[in-house]
């Protein structure tokens, strides 16, 4: 089946630099992606949304940047922080009804 | 405050001993999910309802059985649970898909 990943498992920055998670998809025909964060202990939490039909979308320090000519989606956070430390995923709305998530990246702040 | 609450956040069991995990939301959403998160598989999803009396299976539903009687509740039932469903597992609803709130999770052992 067609399957939502990521590059790499796990990423380290430094604290106040930026961070870029990326992710592959191979559904070219999904309409939504979004990211997800995961802190210890806790369940996903939405970040941000971005439509098959944009190439970037911006929230509150977090950028998405959607590539379709090679199925790749990207998470970019401004000047990280140490509360940013998590598992990030990014997922993929398949068809009408079906939300399928990718393995995660643990995202690691040093001091 | 706007919350999913799942219920147990831990629990042991014994194989073949039935037990229900329940979960409840408080925001009137119409869609629900069952996901199990299982180290490198990500989360999988199990059941989804798209509103009251209205259940699908997802990518992992064997084992499993789920009910939506009213709107706000979405129980996940295993008649006689496995060690390979020892996994932890998340609720979560949504008024559209791609934004998801989840539960704090539910940590199921089967000895």
């Amino acid at each position: 089946g067609e399957n939502v990943g990521l590059h790499l498992p796990t990423l380290s920055v430094q604290e106040g630099d930026n961070s870029i998670i990326n992710c592959a998809y191979s559904n070219s025909a999904s309409d939504y992606f979004i990211w997800y964060k995961q802190e210890s202990g806790k369940g996903p939490q939405f970040i941000i949304d971005i439509r098959s039909n944009m190439d970037k979308r911006q929230g509150q320090r977090v950028t998405v940047l959607l590539n379709k000519t090679v199925k790749h989606l990207s998470l970019q956070i401004a000047a990280t922080q140490p509360g940013d430390s998590a598992v990030y995923f990014c997922a993929e709305i398949q068809g009408a009804q079906k939300l399928v998530f990718g393995q995660g990246t643990r995202l690691t702040i040093n001091p | 405050e706007a919350q999913v609450t799942q219920n147990p956040r831990y629990l042991i069991t014994v194989t073949g001993k039935k037990l229900t995990v329940t979960c409840s939301q408080n925001m009137n959403h119409e869609y629900m999910s069952w996901y199990r998160q299982d180290p490198g598989l990500g989360l999988r999803q199990i059941y989804y309802s798209m509103n009251v009396e209205v259940t699908d299976k997802g990518d992992v539903p064997e084992g499993y059985k789920v009910s939506r009687k009213e709107k706000r509740n979405f129980p996940l039932i295993l008649e006689s649970p496995s060690p390979n469903q020892t996994s932890l597992y998340f609720c979560a609803s949504g008024g559209e898909m791609k934004k998801l709130f989840f539960g704090s999770g539910t940590q199921l052992s089967v000895l």
